[in-house]
């Protein structure tokens, strides 16, 4: 069970979209439909922002869009925000029962 | 409004046992839901511990499976995590979570995070 792939960091102006990949295998992300992703500020606790690859909680804005495609997943934010500055982090279910994260993405609006 | 909230030891020595335990208020935990135990090191990424369901169903990290235990007390609306002989590797915040869908697999409520350093 290794860490999903998650690129460092990605930066994006505000207005503009960013694209944050997560790439696995076909034991966890290319072969099921549990996948999410989450945002966490600076000395908080994550915040659930995609479940069921591309599904939103209720309060997260339409902004944050997910999708899969084969062993990679990937989280856009579009309009970019300041408060969007956050590392991210995906999550795959990886099959008997367990779960695998990804090492993170901070992103940094210029 | 779904609340929890994490309480143990300020520290734990090597080859000690580390105990933790979230209280959760704002929801029965015999209602339903899945909870679990998740950790970050310091400066890392978030690792998945461990998780129960309500009706004290475990799922374990298998990194972790040999030294970790997750258990519900419904009469108190608690659920607790003990890790066994902890190294300075365990030293992380470990937070607890509200777990949902198939087999708890969102976490969408968090507790704040507590830190606990694992030093002589």
């Amino acid at each position: 069970q290794s860490a999903l792939t998650q690129p460092r960091s990605v930066s994006g102006s505000p207005g503009q979209s960013v694209t944050i990949s997560c790439t696995g295998t076909s034991s966890d992300v290319g072969n099921y439909k549990y996948v999410s992703w989450y945002q966490q500020h600076p000395g908080k606790a994550p915040q659930l922002m995609t479940f069921d690859v591309s599904k939103r909680p209720s309060g997260v804005p339409d902004r944050f869009s997910a999708s899969k495609s084969g062993n990679t997943a990937s989280l856009t934010i579009s309009g970019l925000q300041a408060e969007d500055e956050a590392d991210y982090y995906c999550c795959s279910y990886a099959g008997s029962y367990t779960w695998v994260f990804g090492g993170g993405t901070k992103l940094t609006v210029l | 409004q779904v609340q929890l909230q994490e309480s143990g030891p300020g520290l734990v020595k090597p080859s000690e046992t580390l105990s933790l335990t979230c209280t959760v208020s704002g929801y029965s935990i015999s209602s339903g839901y899945y909870w679990g135990w998740l950790r970050q090191p310091p400066g890392e990424g978030l690792d998945w511990i461990a998780t129960c369901s309500h009706t004290g169903t475990t799922y374990y990290n298998p990194s972790l499976r040999s030294r970790a235990t997750i258990s519900v007390d419904t009469s108190k609306n608690q659920f607790s995590l003990k890790l066994r002989s902890v190294t300075a590797a365990d030293t992380a915040v470990y937070y607890c979570a509200r777990g949902f869908g198939d087999f708890g697999t969102y976490f969408d409520y968090w507790g704040q995070g507590t830190l606990v350093p694992v030093s002589s």
